[in-house]
């Protein structure tokens, strides 16, 4: 069975642009949750999205937003760049109901 | 406020050192404990935990959970340099917080 996939894997902006990541779950998976990693933060949640609606969200600005499409795949846009959105941003997939998420290998972004 | 606190936040040993790498817990509502290893981009699943007292085993790697003092440790005997990692431990709630997991920083561990 493939992993969670997302694309792209690296990405370079400069402050001010917007950008859209993509994350496609593990087939049959339809709970999708999005992960900001920073070295001084750690992993901190953003959203997680089910059944395309926004269940939960973590402590970020409403530029970054997101969305889940019918076949579960789900994307988030980041508006507006700043220095500070530099990160890994990683995607997980888990089963409904199920505790355990799986990660995608993260789309690395840099804002200059 | 929820939060997850690792301990040590790195630790360097020699192959075939057994290690305990540990994970203290403050959050409402506790519904399970995961245990992740991050290489290079994607953290990895290694075990959920969700009941007291009971070990899980994988290989060389087993963990353990104690709900009454709100920590759980994750042990690695005869350690080898493919462990070398980054160690993450996270706590998902019940009720309303479908889909997040609240990461500890992590303890980086390397096997030299």
């Amino acid at each position: 069975k493939a992993g969670v996939t997302q694309t792209p894997r690296y990405l370079i902006k400069t402050r001010g642009q917007q950008v859209t990541l993509s994350c496609s779950p593990i087939s049959g998976h339809r709970s999708v949750s999005w992960y900001q990693q920073t070295p001084g933060q750690g992993l901190q949640f953003l959203f997680e999205y089910f059944s395309e609606t926004q269940r939960n969200k973590g402590n970020f600005p409403g530029r970054f937003s997101g969305r889940q499409f019918s076949n579960s795949r789900s994307e988030m846009n980041v508006s507006t760049l700043e220095l500070g959105d530099s990160a890994l941003y990683l995607c997980a997939s888990s089963l409904v109901g199920a505790h355990e998420q799986y990660f995608g290998p993260g789309t690395r972004l840099t804002v200059t | 406020e929820d939060k997850v606190v690792q301990s040590p936040l790195s630790l360097v040993v020699h192959e075939g050192d057994t290690v305990t790498l540990n994970c203290s817990y403050e959050v409402t509502n506790f519904r399970s404990l995961l245990w992740y290893k991050q290489e290079k981009k994607a953290p990895t699943f290694l075990f959920m935990l969700t009941s007291s007292g009971i070990e899980k085993k994988s290989g060389r790697l087993s963990s353990i959970l104690d709900k009454k003092e709100l920590f759980s440790i994750l042990n690695i005997t005869a350690t080898q340099t493919g462990d070398s990692a980054v160690y993450l431990c996270a706590v998902e709630a019940e009720g309303g917080s479908q889909g997040n997991l609240i990461f500890g920083k992590g303890t980086k561990l390397s096997v030299k």
